[in-house]
């Protein structure tokens, strides 16, 4: 089992849902990143939290510690969040992260 | 530039050969990251550095794969005798400090090996 598991894998949606993507964890950790790939590679931060919620325009990251899970949530999706998203975990005292396999959402018109 | 600049972004390289990545992290930035990502999977952990001491190589896959950050801010990716099992997107990440800080990414190295 993957200390970080996502869900779901893939996920389709027409413009104007709302979208929630699920990462549960099996580590104790300092923080949670929620990260966006676009086809190309690149990686782009979206949140880095260790409690509570953050929101940033239609995008709202949330992380409940006791229960080892965060959820991401995009408002009124539109065609230009497809993309992989991506949960990935920082032990304390670690460095390094620890990514989930991602979760390709498609947001048709 | 303002970003993490990797190159060359894509290589194709024969069974064998050796191929070198090239990361240069945002200026200032005392940590470097390089992880690997097979298709459709997320990122793994190959090596860390803060400055130029590689303090964690526990993710490199052989030692066929080596790193290196001589003057603490470029780093090269090495792997010698390529195999098919290495084609990847090789990721390089750095950030300020270290610990929970923010991590900035490149595009990645997208390399196949035939």
């Amino acid at each position: 089992k993957n200390e970080v598991e996502q869900s779901p894998q893939n996920l389709t949606a027409q413009e104007g849902e709302f979208i929630t993507i699920n990462c549960s964890y099996s580590v104790g950790i300092s923080a949670l990143h929620w990260l966006q790939q676009h086809p190309g590679g690149g990686i782009v931060s979206l949140f880095m939290l260790s409690s509570g919620k953050k929101k940033h325009g239609r995008l709202i990251a949330t992380i409940n510690i006791q229960e080892k899970h965060s959820s991401l949530h995009i408002t009124a999706s539109h065609p230009r969040d497809s993309a992989v998203y991506i949960c990935a975990v920082r032990g304390p005292g670690a460095q390094k992260l620890v990514f989930g396999q991602g979760t390709r959402l498609t947001i048709n018109p | 530039g303002a970003g993490v600049s990797q190159s060359p972004r894509y290589k194709v390289a024969k069974r064998g050969q050796d191929v070198a990545l090239r990361c240069d992290p945002i200026s200032g930035h005392v940590s470097l990251f390089w992880y690997q990502q097979a298709l459709g999977q997320g990122p793994e952990f190959l090596t860390y550095f803060q400055n130029e001491a590689q303090l964690d190589k526990s993710g490199l896959p052989s030692d066929r794969f080596f790193a290196e950050r001589p003057e603490g801010s470029v780093s090269t990716l090495k792997i010698q005798r390529t195999q098919q099992e290495d084609s990847a997107v090789y990721l390089c990440a750095s950030s300020f400090s270290w610990g929970d800080t923010e991590a900035f990414f490149g595009q990645g190295t997208r390399l196949t090996v035939v």
